[in-house]
């Protein structure tokens, strides 16, 4: 089957850095999306890796190792303003995106 | 990116009526539009994925005859909730979807909260 594994929650300073991490199973792999999503929102685009890696954009960052089914997201900088949940959503075979629950981030001052 | 706007963004109706929501793309031509649901603190379950010009294709559990999704331009899909109950209470939120796009990502709208009493 196909899933997807995140913390059910993580904590975090402002200021800070924290590191979200994912497991993922799918059937065949398009690549894999991060998303945030504040509460009562819908989900915005983050970041795409589709190669293995880190791609970096501003204070967010992201890991791919598709040899491991795992992925990273990586906040730098925290600000109140990141708290949220994120979201890991691999891309499979029919490039139909696989959710998970997120991972809700609570940023303390 | 890509706009994708919804309307109405809340609803409240009573139990038994019907619903139309509309996803339009508002910058580009949306060849595949997806249709979610979101229950509180609960992941996105895609309800159905439609092309412009054919019948939806929907996931498994999800009644096409209570959810109706039309698809017929490539820029709006609605979807109509039939009937509706009050577990049928949830965010709806539909994403567009077009080849031209350099990752197949997915805009998303920004949601329509339906509430049925």
């Amino acid at each position: 089957g196909q899933n997807i594994d995140q913390p059910t929650e993580m904590t975090a300073t402002e200021g800070a850095i924290v590191q979200i991490n994912c497991t993922y199973q799918t059937s065949g792999f398009n690549g894999l999306f991060w998303y945030q999503q504040h509460a009562g929102e819908a989900p915005t685009f983050l970041s795409y890796n589709v190669l293995d890696g880190l791609e970096e954009k501003g204070r967010f960052s992201s890991f791919l190792s598709r040899s491991k089914g795992y992925s990273y997201l990586l906040l730098k900088e925290l600000q109140m303003k990141d708290s949220a949940s994120y979201l890991c959503a691999p891309m499979d075979s029919n490039y139909q995106l696989i959710w998970g629950a997120g991972t809700k981030l609570i940023i303390k001052p | 990116g890509a706009v994708v706007s919804q309307h109405p963004s809340w609803v409240i109706c009573k139990s038994g009526t019907s619903v139309k929501i509309e996803c339009r793309s508002l910058d580009f031509q949306a060849t595949t539009m997806f249709w979610y649901r979101q229950f509180p603190k609960q992941s996105l379950m895609l309800m159905a994925t439609s092309n412009e010009g054919s019948k939806a294709t929907y996931e498994q559990g999800v009644e096409k005859d209570k959810f109706l999704i039309n698809h017929a331009s490539l820029t709006l899909s609605t979807l109509t909730v039939t009937s509706a109950h009050p577990e049928d209470s949830s965010f709806y939120i539909c994403s567009a979807a077009s080849p031209g796009q350099d990752y197949n990502e997915q805009f998303f709208g920004p949601g329509t909260r339906l509430t049925v009493l």
